[in-house]
């Protein structure tokens, strides 16, 4: 089946500690989408990707950061210099010209 | 930038009846994309209709539709007929088409309503 799948479903990050949330698609899609959900708000975006080996800041991009080796994957990285990580993580696709956007089921990062 | 409201935080409706969700939106641009997206307790968020705002005629989807009033900046959600499974978080989403041909610049969600199904 063709989708969004999105891991680890819960993550714990210690204080000063760097950690990986995954994304990977098999939807063909070109572009990739990062968003951060608080309890009670809307999703605000991170990063987004419209092609393999290039990304760009969404509005609220401090504290993370990026890459996309592949077309399938596009990997969000919660840096220690993210002083409020606690949040529910949904990371998006979507077909250039096309403009709906394909969500995962999420990973949701506590801090201990 | 472009701003979302939606200005209702929890909506309940008896199960079998219509409720209308609203959304409203500010933008200078002149074709856009709207969107409304349902998050149930899994927290997915799911497709429920989207919008061409170059397009005149509301989107239907089965027991949902819009009514998009493009000068008023207007776009709410009609559910006809609700179940128990459409009880869930509803986001109002707006696209610009300002960079169209790459992805662009994501979305821009309102802070979502709580629909709650009475039985």
């Amino acid at each position: 089946d063709g989708g969004i799948t999105q891991s680890p479903k819960y993550l714990f990050r210690k204080e000063g500690q760097n950690v990986t949330l995954s994304c990977e698609q098999n939807l063909n899609h070109d572009a990739m989408y990062w968003y951060r959900q608080d309890p009670g708000q809307g999703l605000r975006l991170i990063y987004y990707s419209q092609i393999v080996n290039d990304f760009q800041k969404g509005d609220i991009a401090e504290g993370y950061s990026v890459s996309r080796e592949k077309k399938e994957s596009f990997p969000l990285t919660v840096t220690s210099a993210q002083k409020n990580p606690t949040a529910f993580y949904l990371c998006a696709s979507s077909i250039p010209l096309k403009e709906t956007q394909y969500f995962g089921p999420g990973t949701r990062l506590l801090v201990l | 930038a472009q701003t979302v409201t939606q200005s209702q935080p929890e909506m309940s409706v008896q199960e079998a009846e219509t409720v209308t969700l609203s959304c409203t939106y500010d933008t200078s641009e002149s074709d856009y994309y709207l969107f409304w997206y349902k998050q149930p307790p899994s927290r997915q968020m799911i497709l429920v209709i989207r919008q061409e705002a170059y397009k005149q005629q509301n989107a239907t989807e089965n027991r949902f539709s819009v009514n998009f009033q493009k000068a008023a900046k207007s776009f709410s959600l009609k559910i006809s007929d609700s179940q128990l499974g459409d009880a869930a978080m509803y986001f109002c989403a707006y696209r610009s088409t300002m960079y169209s041909g790459g992805g662009a610049d994501g979305l821009t969600f309102g802070k979502g309503t709580h629909l709650i199904i009475q039985p």
